[in-house]
């Protein structure tokens, strides 16, 4: 079936470490994005991709990083810089001709202990 | 840029009522409006959506109005069931350009049997 995966679904992670989140897509989207949710806050754009090769900043860019690769693969590193890293974590991807909708991962649950 | 508020944060009802949620927003060349459903534990996913030369879409049980010169949309859920139970966001974009939508923060819909 064709979607979004992301992996792991749950991380634990020590102050001071580096983690990668991955997300992986079969829909043959152009577009990706990296959405950071917290309770009451709604869904915080990190960074987004709309071709290979190329990315922009989101709204809560930093302590955050990105690489893309390939059309299917838009992998997350949280960085030691990140303050507050303990979040939910979801990707999504649009395709061509967007017509709005975005297709969502299940979510990454980071923890910092 | 865009700016989508949302209303309310948390919304309680008995089985069987019907749950309105509004939102405004702040960009007039918003033209795309979907609603996203969010379930515990996992990713949005798009329930229905609206366009702006469109005032009303009906899908079953729910349906979406838009007002374009008061720039504000609705989510109506009639007969409601216990499995409507989640987190519902809206969101503004625009075709063309960068095609980032705006959510609002969310509304939590608890439908109690």
């Amino acid at each position: 079936d064709g979607g979004i995966t992301q992996s792991p679904k749950y991380l634990f992670r020590k102050e001071g470490q580096n983690v990668t989140l991955s997300c992986e897509q079969n829909l043959n989207h152009d577009a990706m994005y990296w959405y950071r949710q917290d309770p009451g806050q709604g869904l915080r754009l990190i960074y987004y991709s709309q071709i290979v090769n190329d990315f922009q900043k989101g709204d809560i860019a930093e302590g955050y990083s990105v690489s893309r690769e390939k059309k299917e693969s838009f992998p997350l590193t949280v960085t030691s810089a990140q303050k507050n890293p303990t979040a939910f974590y979801l990707c999504a991807s649009a395709g061509q001709g967007y017509t709005g909708e975005l297709f969502f991962g299940e979510g990454s649950r980071l923890t910092v202990l | 840029g865009e700016n989508v508020e949302q209303h309310p944060s948390t919304l309680s009802v008995q089985e069987g009522d019907s749950a309105v949620i509004k939102c405004t927003y702040s960009d007039s060349a918003s033209n795309y409006f979907p609603w996203y459903k969010q379930e515990l534990g996992k990713g949005p996913q798009l329930i229905i959506d609206i366009r702006s030369n469109v005032g009303e879409k009906k899908d079953q049980r729910i349906a979406v109005t838009l007002n374009k010169t008061a720039k504000h949309f609705s989510l109506h859920i009639t007969e409601t069931q216990p499995e409507d139970s989640a987190v519902y966001f809206c969101a503004a974009s625009r075709s063309g350009g960068s095609y980032i939508p705006t959510f609002g923060r969310g509304t939590s819909l608890i439908v109690h049997p």
